[in-house]
């Protein structure tokens, strides 16, 4: 069975600082895998979408890579902001429609 | 605009009521979930259908059943509420393009 891990589980950091979040799966036939942010008390925010076939995407700040042979995901965010302070989870769809969630980095960054 | 939505927002109710959660998605997706947020923020699937039919069906009481009138909504009701059902419960909806997640619904057995 599938098995997602995200370390660490709480990060801390001072404004402007660039950091990375991992993010580790232990089958690597994966369909897909996506990153969210979840604010307190919100629902989940889709981030970033990378497909098997694909090793990274950006968005603005945000840049995820995928490492299909080791089972590894980072998602980095550069020049971090006071805003960036979220739960960020990490999801691998597998086939048949399925997911498997992360157990969340809550990143907080320091004004 | 909204693309999955749920209501109630906030549900308090007492031990051994039965209530319902509603959720509906204009995406156009094929396939809807439930999952079960934790305190701890562990997101659990509960249950996944696509076109109408039951396709994921976690291990959960049978007090919980999900109900598909149409693609586009997913509700799920719960019997005989116990405290250990407090919880965050949020729908979701997928096609190939990635999962996208309604805002939740904040349940409290008291």
């Amino acid at each position: 069975k599938q098995e997602v891990t995200q370390i660490p589980a709480a990060l801390s950091v001072p404004e402007g600082e660039n950091l990375v979040l991992n993010c580790s799966f232990t089958d690597s036939a994966i369909y897909n895998l996506q990153w969210f942010r979840q604010d307190p008390g919100k629902g989940l925010t889709s981030l970033l979408l990378i497909q098997s076939s694909q090793r990274e995407q950006t968005s603005g700040r945000l840049n995820a890579s995928l490492d299909k042979s080791s089972g590894r995901s980072t998602l980095y965010i550069a020049a971090s902001q006071p805003g960036d302070s979220a739960t960020y989870l990490c999801a691998v769809r597998i086939t048949g429609n399925q997911f498997y969630f992360g157990t969340g980095t809550s990143l907080t960054v320091i004004p | 605009d909204t693309a999955v939505s749920q209501t109630p927002k906030y549900l308090v109710t007492q031990m051994g009521n039965d209530k319902s959660i509603k959720c509906e998605q204009n995406l156009g997706h094929d396939t809807m979930y439930w999952y079960k947020q934790d305190s701890k923020k562990f997101l659990k699937i509960m249950f996944s259908y696509n076109n109408k039919e039951l396709i994921i069906n976690e291990t959960v009481p049978n007090r919980f059943s999900p109900k598909s009138p149409d693609k586009a909504h997913l509700n799920l009701h719960i019997n005989s509420l116990e405290l250990g059902d407090s919880a965050v419960y949020f729908c979701a909806s997928s096609r190939d393009k990635g999962m996208f997640f309604g805002p939740g619904t904040r349940l409290t057995v008291l």
